[in-house]
């Protein structure tokens, strides 16, 4: 069985500022890990995905996360905010292989908002 | 990139009708797609895993005769909401897999709002 948490529903941060949203995963077999974004009323967009290669991984958007396995952790980071990074952010496991492999199980997904 | 597009964007329909959504991968085939609902504030929930030529598998909790999936091509993956009531108004998310290539990675449509009156 799989599943994440996101520690805070709801982030603010000043323009400028480093972004910091935080995910850690409960999984019994070797995870991949995802980053979604979702602007209002879309789909989501992938960020970036941890799939056993480097532990840091770099996506779109400036976003990078970290995979950290003693923490059980895939937190993002941006260094400095932009108006446009407000939207909402969700943290995804899948199993890295076999059966069921595609299937995604998200987080409750943190709220950026950016203050000007 | 791929690209997963769903119709309609949005439909408001009476209760007790039907509602059809199409999810559609349009520049690769998709042999799984997955259903997802969204309510206001929270997180993607799956509903069902659509299969190519086979019967979809539904997740607990989701009543198969009342969310119909119909996954007819390689390309094309159908949701319908059976006799809609207003506690199905939800947005409604698909995705499909880039099987082969990048089997890590799925893509997913824009979502469709269904409001039930």
């Amino acid at each position: 069985a799989q599943s994440v948490t996101q520690l805070g529903s709801h982030v603010s941060v000043s323009e400028g500022a480093l972004v910091l949203l935080r995910c850690n995963y409960s999984s019994s077999v070797p995870p991949y890990l995802f980053w979604y974004v979702q602007y209002p009323n879309q789909g989501l967009q992938l960020l970036l995905k941890y799939t056993s290669a480097a532990t840091l991984v770099k996506g779109i958007n400036g976003f990078e996360a970290e995979f950290k396995k003693s923490e059980t952790s895939f937190h993002l980071t941006k260094p400095s905010a932009h108006m446009s990074d407000a939207a909402e952010y969700f943290c995804a496991v899948s199993p890295q292989a076999g059966a069921g492999s595609y299937q995604l199980t998200f987080g409750k997904g943190t709220k950026l908002s950016v203050i000007p | 990139g791929a690209v997963v597009s769903q119709h309609p964007s949005r439909v408001i329909c009476k209760s007790g009708t039907s509602v059809k959504i199409e999810c559609r991968s349009l520049d690769f085939q998709a042999t799984t797609m997955f259903w997802y609902r969204q309510f206001p504030k929270q997180s993607l929930m799956l509903m069902a895993t659509s299969n190519e030529g086979s019967k979809a598998t539904y997740e607990q909790g989701v009543e198969k005769d009342k969310f119909l999936i119909n996954h007819a091509s390689l390309t094309l993956s159908t949701l319908t909401v059976t006799s809609a009531h207003p506690e199905d108004s939800s947005f409604y998310i698909c995705s499909a897999p880039l099987a082969g290539v990048h089997t890590d990675t799925q893509y997913f449509g824009p979502g469709t709002r269904l409001t039930v009156l």
